[in-house]
């Protein structure tokens, strides 16, 4: 079963848009992770955000986290071609020690 | 550092037979994770080693099996293939205790087709 789930499920954007995405999940975490996976190819980590953390920045990547709405939502400012990718929010399950991954975002930069 | 290396990269097999996949971690990364990613089911858990020892393992029958070398390198085994088994098989490691609470570095997979 999967504990996150991301919306939209595909998204489309001229390059230079921010794309926002958006993660629920069902139980409380410890932390929530974000990563990108290009076509045919391995996840890489974008961002791990803590349960006790609100906001994070990496480069133009925002994360958010309300763990009383128990979603969270990561934002990509000024969008370029290179971001065409899915993206992944990621869990730890309550009293798990494993990583769940949710459906995951499909995202398109048209240049 | 050079970063995790899955082996063999593309892999046709026939139902009935066995397969074995390979994972090397990075260098002093002694967590090893497994999971399978197919179109219809997402990213599903298989398991995760740490030190040689099983952690956790997800929903999957027995004929998924895995171990871990004391050079932390992991492999794992799907026997009796089904059409279903054909998926992208991807293992990641990381640094920490668990893959919970630290990120996963993964390698770009092994895409396996049963024909």
């Amino acid at each position: 079963s999967q504990q996150g789930e991301e919306d939209p499920q595909a998204l489309s954007i001229q390059e230079g848009e921010n794309a926002t995405m958006n993660c629920s999940y069902k139980t409380s975490i410890n932390n929530l992770q974000w990563y990108r996976q290009n076509s045919g190819r391995g996840l890489v980590h974008l961002i791990l955000i803590r349960s006790n953390e609100r906001e994070k920045h990496s480069g133009r990547l925002r994360v958010t986290l309300d763990t009383s709405k128990k979603s969270s939502s990561l934002l990509i400012t000024a969008s370029r071609a290179a971001d065409t990718a899915s993206y992944f929010c990621a869990t730890d399950k309550e009293y798990g020690n494993k990583l769940v991954f949710g459906a995951g975002t499909i995202l398109r930069v048209k240049s | 550092k050079a970063g995790v290396t899955q082996t063999p990269r593309y892999l046709i097999k026939t139902r009935g037979q066995q397969v074995t996949l390979s994972c090397s971690p990075i260098s002093g990364h002694r967590s090893v994770s497994w999971y399978q990613q197919t179109p219809g089911q997402g990213l599903q858990f298989l398991f995760e080693y740490f030190s040689e020892t099983q952690r956790n393992k997800g929903n999957f029958p027995g004929r998924f099996s895995g171990r871990q070398f004391s050079n932390s390198r992991s492999e794992m085994n799907v026997s009796t293939l089904e059409l279903g088994d054909s998926a992208l098989y991807l293992c990641a490691s990381s640094s920490g205790l668990g893959s919970y609470n630290s990120p996963l570095h993964f390698g770009n997979g092994t895409r396996l087709t049963v024909t």
